[in-house]
């Protein structure tokens, strides 16, 4: 499609559920980011995808999150035994795919995000 | 550490009159410079990219200007309008290991209300 499309809009998740966040990038784009924004403050890098390469995951608390671009699926985050601190909007971006520099020139077209309450 | 630093916090203006927005960045190495609006419940929208070698570019009635000597960007809003109400995003994209990777650094933004 023509847009980054991000569902659920909402999930609200007891303390130590999980949860799953879906995104589908925009077709033809190659890089797939994801980013938490908590309380409208800035935005918190997670993790990256070239296609269904993890490219960079530096951003990613190891111990609960987890990330995954399958070939003909959209790309998941998910987060076990969720804590009140996951509560945040989170984003997925894409980019295209371009010969010098990831991304470098190229605008990360974002989604609506989701916005994931934990109670 | 790569910060970028945004100014005002927040700003009320009336419509139809001018506003500038202030960015200050200490990412290097530089690549480029990116402006994004966000709506209340939406996700950031590119406004401007900015390289190096750039020191103006327009969109509309948004001007962003970049002077990568000082490290400092604004972005200039003219006649604004009741929809321009919202969040101003300064990003600036650094190069990160030798395969020249872009690694992005968001400041917190400029929350901007337009009142009529």
């Amino acid at each position: 499609g023509e847009e980054v499309a991000q569902t659920p809009k909402h999930l609200v998740r007891g303390e130590g559920q999980k949860a799953k966040l879906y995104c589908a990038p925009i077709k033809g784009h190659s890089y797939v980011f994801w980013y938490q924004q908590v309380l409208k403050n800035e935005f918190k890098f997670l993790i990256s995808f070239q296609n269904e390469n993890v490219f960079d995951e530096t951003g990613m608390p190891k111990e609960r999150f987890s990330a995954k671009c399958l070939p003909n699926s959209p790309c998941s985050l998910e987060i076990q035994a969720t804590k009140l601190e996951d509560s945040a909007v989170y984003f997925c971006a894409s980019s295209q795919l371009i010969s010098a520099g990831v991304g470098s020139n190229q605008p990360q077209h974002f989604g609506d995000g989701t916005r994931l309450s934990i109670l | 550490k790569n910060q970028v630093e945004q100014s005002p916090q927040s700003l009320i203006i009336l419509e139809g009159k001018n506003c500038t927005l202030q960015c200050n960045y200490t990412v290097s190495p530089f690549s480029n410079l990116r402006w994004y609006k966000q709506d209340t419940g939406r996700g950031p929208v590119s406004l401007t990219i900015m390289t190096f070698s750039e020191n103006t570019k327009s969109n509309g009635r948004y001007t962003a200007t970049l002077d990568a000597d000082t490290k400092q960007s604004s972005l200039h809003i003219t006649a604004s309008q009741l929809s321009d109400s919202a969040s101003y995003i300064c990003v600036v994209s650094g190069i990160k290991g030798s395969g020249g990777y872009s690694t992005l650094t968001f400041g917190k933004g400029t929350m901007l209300l337009v009142s009529p």
